[in-house]
Protein backbone atom coordinates (compact mmCIF):
# COMPACT_ATOMS: atom_id res chain seq x y z
CA UNK A 1 0.00 0.00 0.00
CA UNK A 2 1.00 3.41 -0.93
CA UNK A 3 1.52 5.70 2.49
CA UNK A 4 3.33 8.62 3.59
CA UNK A 5 5.41 9.38 6.45
CA UNK A 6 6.03 12.77 8.53
CA UNK A 7 7.81 11.54 12.17
CA UNK A 8 8.55 15.16 12.95
CA UNK A 9 5.25 16.62 14.51
CA UNK A 10 6.46 19.45 14.93
CA UNK A 11 10.05 21.51 14.81
CA UNK A 12 11.33 24.89 16.02
CA UNK A 13 13.77 27.34 14.11
CA UNK A 14 15.05 30.57 14.32
CA UNK A 15 14.52 33.38 12.11
CA UNK A 16 17.14 33.21 9.00
CA UNK A 17 18.00 29.49 9.56
CA UNK A 18 17.59 26.83 7.86
CA UNK A 19 15.13 23.65 8.40
CA UNK A 20 14.76 20.13 7.19
CA UNK A 21 11.38 18.77 7.35
CA UNK A 22 11.23 14.85 6.62
CA UNK A 23 9.33 13.20 4.62
CA UNK A 24 9.45 9.10 3.69
CA UNK A 25 7.18 7.35 1.51
CA UNK A 26 6.38 3.83 0.64
CA UNK A 27 5.16 2.46 -3.03
CA UNK A 28 5.76 -0.18 -5.79
CA UNK A 29 4.62 2.15 -8.32
CA UNK A 30 7.82 3.26 -10.90
CA UNK A 31 6.30 6.26 -11.53
CA UNK A 32 5.21 8.51 -9.17
CA UNK A 33 4.86 12.77 -7.95
CA UNK A 34 5.78 14.00 -4.75
CA UNK A 35 4.80 17.40 -3.57
CA UNK A 36 5.30 19.58 -0.76
CA UNK A 37 1.92 21.81 0.68
CA UNK A 38 1.92 24.81 3.26
CA UNK A 39 -1.01 24.92 5.24
CA UNK A 40 -0.89 28.67 7.16
CA UNK A 41 -3.26 28.71 10.66
CA UNK A 42 -6.40 30.35 7.89
CA UNK A 43 -6.55 26.80 6.38
CA UNK A 44 -5.53 26.80 2.90
CA UNK A 45 -3.08 24.22 0.93
CA UNK A 46 -0.40 26.29 -0.95
CA UNK A 47 1.32 24.26 -2.95
CA UNK A 48 5.44 24.55 -2.58
CA UNK A 49 7.52 21.68 -4.32
CA UNK A 50 7.01 19.32 -7.07
CA UNK A 51 9.77 16.39 -7.43
CA UNK A 52 8.92 13.56 -10.07
CA UNK A 53 10.44 9.96 -9.70
CA UNK A 54 12.42 10.12 -12.87
CA UNK A 55 13.83 13.39 -12.39
CA UNK A 56 17.64 13.49 -12.32
CA UNK A 57 17.84 16.72 -10.63
CA UNK A 58 16.57 17.88 -6.53
CA UNK A 59 13.35 20.65 -6.97
CA UNK A 60 14.14 24.03 -6.11
CA UNK A 61 11.61 26.53 -5.86
CA UNK A 62 13.10 30.13 -4.34
CA UNK A 63 13.62 29.32 -0.68
CA UNK A 64 12.55 25.70 -1.33
CA UNK A 65 14.39 22.79 -1.84
CA UNK A 66 13.94 18.74 -2.47
CA UNK A 67 16.04 16.80 -0.72
CA UNK A 68 14.99 13.84 -2.85
CA UNK A 69 16.95 10.29 -1.94
CA UNK A 70 14.89 8.04 -4.16
CA UNK A 71 16.71 4.73 -2.83
CA UNK A 72 15.67 5.99 1.03
CA UNK A 73 12.38 6.59 -0.37
CA UNK A 74 12.55 10.00 1.12
CA UNK A 75 11.97 13.32 -0.05
CA UNK A 76 12.63 15.98 2.55
CA UNK A 77 12.12 19.53 2.30
CA UNK A 78 14.64 22.01 3.05
CA UNK A 79 13.59 25.66 4.09
CA UNK A 80 16.44 28.25 3.20
CA UNK A 81 16.66 31.15 5.31
CA UNK A 82 13.49 30.98 7.66
CA UNK A 83 11.06 33.71 8.05
CA UNK A 84 7.83 34.23 10.45
CA UNK A 85 5.58 33.21 7.96
CA UNK A 86 6.82 30.41 7.35
CA UNK A 87 5.26 29.40 10.57
CA UNK A 88 2.76 26.51 9.65
CA UNK A 89 1.56 22.96 8.77
CA UNK A 90 3.96 21.41 6.36
CA UNK A 91 2.37 18.14 3.91
CA UNK A 92 4.02 15.58 2.17
CA UNK A 93 2.05 14.19 -0.88
CA UNK A 94 2.51 11.55 -2.81
CA UNK A 95 0.23 11.39 -6.38
CA UNK A 96 -0.40 7.83 -6.83
CA UNK A 97 -1.26 5.49 -10.10
CA UNK A 98 -4.63 7.04 -10.06
CA UNK A 99 -4.03 10.69 -9.35
CA UNK A 100 -4.72 11.15 -6.29
CA UNK A 101 -2.87 12.84 -3.53
CA UNK A 102 -1.58 10.73 -0.11
CA UNK A 103 -0.81 12.65 2.59
CA UNK A 104 1.17 12.32 5.68
CA UNK A 105 0.25 13.50 9.11
CA UNK A 106 2.45 16.77 8.59
CA UNK A 107 4.66 19.36 10.21
CA UNK A 108 4.21 22.04 12.61
CA UNK A 109 6.76 24.30 12.10
CA UNK A 110 7.22 27.04 14.27
CA UNK A 111 9.16 30.13 13.15
CA UNK A 112 10.60 32.74 16.59
CA UNK A 113 12.98 35.93 16.22
CA UNK B 1 -10.12 35.84 -8.24
CA UNK B 2 -8.31 32.96 -10.31
CA UNK B 3 -7.87 30.62 -7.56
CA UNK B 4 -10.23 27.47 -6.68
CA UNK B 5 -13.60 28.64 -4.81
CA UNK B 6 -15.27 26.81 -1.85
CA UNK B 7 -18.52 27.55 -0.39
CA UNK B 8 -20.02 28.29 1.70
CA UNK B 9 -16.86 28.95 4.22
CA UNK B 10 -18.67 27.67 7.28
CA UNK B 11 -21.46 25.26 7.73
CA UNK B 12 -23.18 24.40 10.68
CA UNK B 13 -25.97 21.39 10.34
CA UNK B 14 -28.16 19.17 12.78
CA UNK B 15 -27.22 15.86 12.99
CA UNK B 16 -29.43 14.19 10.61
CA UNK B 17 -29.77 17.39 8.01
CA UNK B 18 -28.59 17.09 4.34
CA UNK B 19 -25.56 19.66 3.50
CA UNK B 20 -24.27 20.46 -0.21
CA UNK B 21 -20.77 22.09 -0.33
CA UNK B 22 -20.13 23.44 -3.63
CA UNK B 23 -16.51 23.93 -5.68
CA UNK B 24 -16.12 26.18 -8.44
CA UNK B 25 -12.35 24.80 -10.20
CA UNK B 26 -9.93 26.96 -12.02
CA UNK B 27 -11.03 27.69 -15.32
CA UNK B 28 -9.87 25.49 -17.26
CA UNK B 29 -9.02 22.52 -14.72
CA UNK B 30 -10.04 19.25 -16.27
CA UNK B 31 -9.63 17.06 -13.04
CA UNK B 32 -11.40 18.24 -9.43
CA UNK B 33 -10.93 15.94 -6.16
CA UNK B 34 -12.81 15.99 -3.14
CA UNK B 35 -10.64 15.16 0.25
CA UNK B 36 -11.53 15.35 3.93
CA UNK B 37 -9.44 16.89 6.68
CA UNK B 38 -9.98 16.14 10.09
CA UNK B 39 -8.71 18.15 12.89
CA UNK B 40 -5.20 17.53 13.33
CA UNK B 41 -4.35 15.21 10.33
CA UNK B 42 -3.83 15.76 6.61
CA UNK B 43 -6.29 15.47 3.85
CA UNK B 44 -7.84 11.93 3.04
CA UNK B 45 -8.56 11.41 -0.73
CA UNK B 46 -12.62 11.08 -1.00
CA UNK B 47 -13.55 11.27 -5.04
CA UNK B 48 -12.07 12.12 -8.10
CA UNK B 49 -13.50 13.86 -11.32
CA UNK B 50 -12.18 14.42 -15.01
CA UNK B 51 -14.50 16.77 -16.81
CA UNK B 52 -18.13 15.35 -15.89
CA UNK B 53 -17.33 11.81 -15.43
CA UNK B 54 -16.45 10.33 -11.42
CA UNK B 55 -13.28 8.57 -12.04
CA UNK B 56 -12.53 7.25 -8.39
CA UNK B 57 -15.17 7.52 -5.46
CA UNK B 58 -13.32 5.05 -3.57
CA UNK B 59 -12.49 7.31 -0.70
CA UNK B 60 -15.97 8.54 0.31
CA UNK B 61 -16.72 7.10 3.70
CA UNK B 62 -20.44 5.78 2.83
CA UNK B 63 -23.73 5.82 0.56
CA UNK B 64 -24.64 9.04 2.40
CA UNK B 65 -21.49 10.91 0.58
CA UNK B 66 -22.33 11.70 -3.22
CA UNK B 67 -20.47 13.95 -5.49
CA UNK B 68 -21.29 15.48 -8.68
CA UNK B 69 -20.32 17.53 -11.78
CA UNK B 70 -22.85 17.15 -14.39
CA UNK B 71 -21.19 20.17 -16.79
CA UNK B 72 -17.69 19.56 -16.46
CA UNK B 73 -16.88 22.61 -13.82
CA UNK B 74 -18.72 23.00 -11.05
CA UNK B 75 -18.83 20.10 -8.35
CA UNK B 76 -21.48 19.53 -5.76
CA UNK B 77 -20.47 17.43 -2.29
CA UNK B 78 -23.49 16.06 -1.05
CA UNK B 79 -23.96 14.80 2.62
CA UNK B 80 -27.18 12.74 3.70
CA UNK B 81 -28.78 12.07 6.56
CA UNK B 82 -25.45 14.15 8.29
CA UNK B 83 -23.57 12.35 11.99
CA UNK B 84 -21.11 14.06 14.31
CA UNK B 85 -18.31 11.87 12.28
CA UNK B 86 -18.57 14.04 9.47
CA UNK B 87 -17.40 16.97 11.21
CA UNK B 88 -14.06 17.81 8.87
CA UNK B 89 -12.79 20.33 6.13
CA UNK B 90 -13.94 19.43 2.89
CA UNK B 91 -11.12 20.22 0.68
CA UNK B 92 -11.63 21.25 -3.13
CA UNK B 93 -8.77 20.75 -5.79
CA UNK B 94 -8.22 21.34 -9.35
CA UNK B 95 -5.67 20.25 -11.76
CA UNK B 96 -4.72 21.62 -15.48
CA UNK B 97 -4.75 17.92 -16.38
CA UNK B 98 -4.44 14.24 -14.92
CA UNK B 99 -1.01 12.88 -14.36
CA UNK B 100 2.60 14.67 -15.07
CA UNK B 101 3.92 17.65 -12.75
CA UNK B 102 0.77 19.51 -12.33
CA UNK B 103 -0.11 20.29 -8.52
CA UNK B 104 -3.68 20.37 -7.15
CA UNK B 105 -4.59 23.66 -6.41
CA UNK B 106 -6.88 23.70 -3.70
CA UNK B 107 -9.72 26.14 -2.48
CA UNK B 108 -10.03 27.32 0.77
CA UNK B 109 -12.30 24.71 2.10
CA UNK B 110 -15.81 24.55 3.84
CA UNK B 111 -15.09 23.58 7.62
CA UNK B 112 -18.43 21.54 8.69
CA UNK B 113 -20.01 20.71 12.19
CA UNK B 114 -22.13 18.72 12.81
CA UNK B 115 -24.19 19.41 16.16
Amino acid sequence: AQKITQTQPGMFVQEKEAVTLDCTYDTSDPSYGLFWYKQPSSGEMIFLIYQGSYDQQNATEGRYSLNFQKARKSANLVISASQLGDSAMYFCAMRDNTDKLIFGTGTRLQVFP
Amino acid sequence: GAGVSQSPRYKVAKRGQDVALRCDPISGHVSLFWYQQALGQGPEFLTYFQNEAQLDKSGLPSDRFFAERPEGSVSTLKIQRTQQEDSAVYLCASSFSFRGNQPQHFGDGTRLSIL
